[in-house]
């Protein structure tokens, strides 16, 4: 089956600074990947996907590659802020496995 | 996205009793799934939920622990059998709602906290 895997497990950084979480995975026919965020006590929520189609995909602040010959992609944060603290998951379509998350925190 | 209530969103429950746990859907949805959550760990799959048939269950998941119905493409149930306090988590169930508004993926209902004393 699909196993997923998220780097790193904690990440901290300044306001203002940019973000990055990587995850891999490992069956080549997945083609949906999605990033979730999760605050403390609350659901996780979708905040960018991206196609097998496709290599990259920006919204506003956020934007995520992905690179299906190395099976990986990656979540881009820029200029972040202190409500981007948040745990956040990738995820692989095939069986929606979840990577372990990344424990993101913005610094003021 | 499709809007997904899902109830209770906690109890507290002896162990060696049982808890079901239901997701109603605003829409017809292709797929629906079954996770749990324990504290600070990421989201473990326990099922893909069939309408019309038996759920699909993953590794370490079994149906007589972990009972799943789906009766329509809105509505499933969960239930978790003999409960101990290994049980104790966070349960969610997901609805993937492609092509819907500007969301095309799989939408979390609100979680059911569970705890087994």
């Amino acid at each position: 089956g699909e196993n997923v895997e998220q780097h790193p497990s904690t990440l901290s950084v300044q306001e203002g600074d940019s973000a990055v979480i990587k995850c891999t995975y490992s069956d080549s026919a997945s083609n949906y990947f999605p990033w979730y965020k999760q605050e403390l006590g609350k659901r996780p929520q979708l905040i960018i996907d991206i196609r097998s189609n496709v290599g990259e995909k920006k919204d506003q602040r956020i934007a995520v590659t992905l690179n299906k010959t190395a099976k990986h992609f990656s979540l881009h944060i820029t200029e972040t802020q202190p409500e981007d603290s948040a745990v956040y998951f990738c995820a692989a379509s095939r069986g929606m496995r979840f990577g372990a998350g990344t424990r993101l925190t913005v610094k003021p | 996205s499709a809007v997904i209530s899902q109830k209770p969103s906690r109890d507290i429950c002896q162990r060696g009793t049982s808890l079901t746990i239901q997701c109603q859907v605003d829409s017809q949805v292709t797929m629906m799934f079954w996770y749990r959550q324990q504290p600070g760990q990421s989201l473990t799959l326990i099922a893909t939920a069939n309408q019309g048939s038996e759920a699909t269950y993953e590794s370490g998941f079994v149906i007589d622990k972990f009972p799943i119905s789906r009766p329509n493409l809105t509505f499933s149930t969960l239930t978790v059998s003999n409960m101990s306090p290994e049980d104790s988590s966070i349960y969610l169930c997901s609805v993937w709602d492609g092509g819907r508004g500007a969301n095309y993926g799989y939408t979390f209902g609100s979680g059911t906290r569970l705890t087994v004393v």
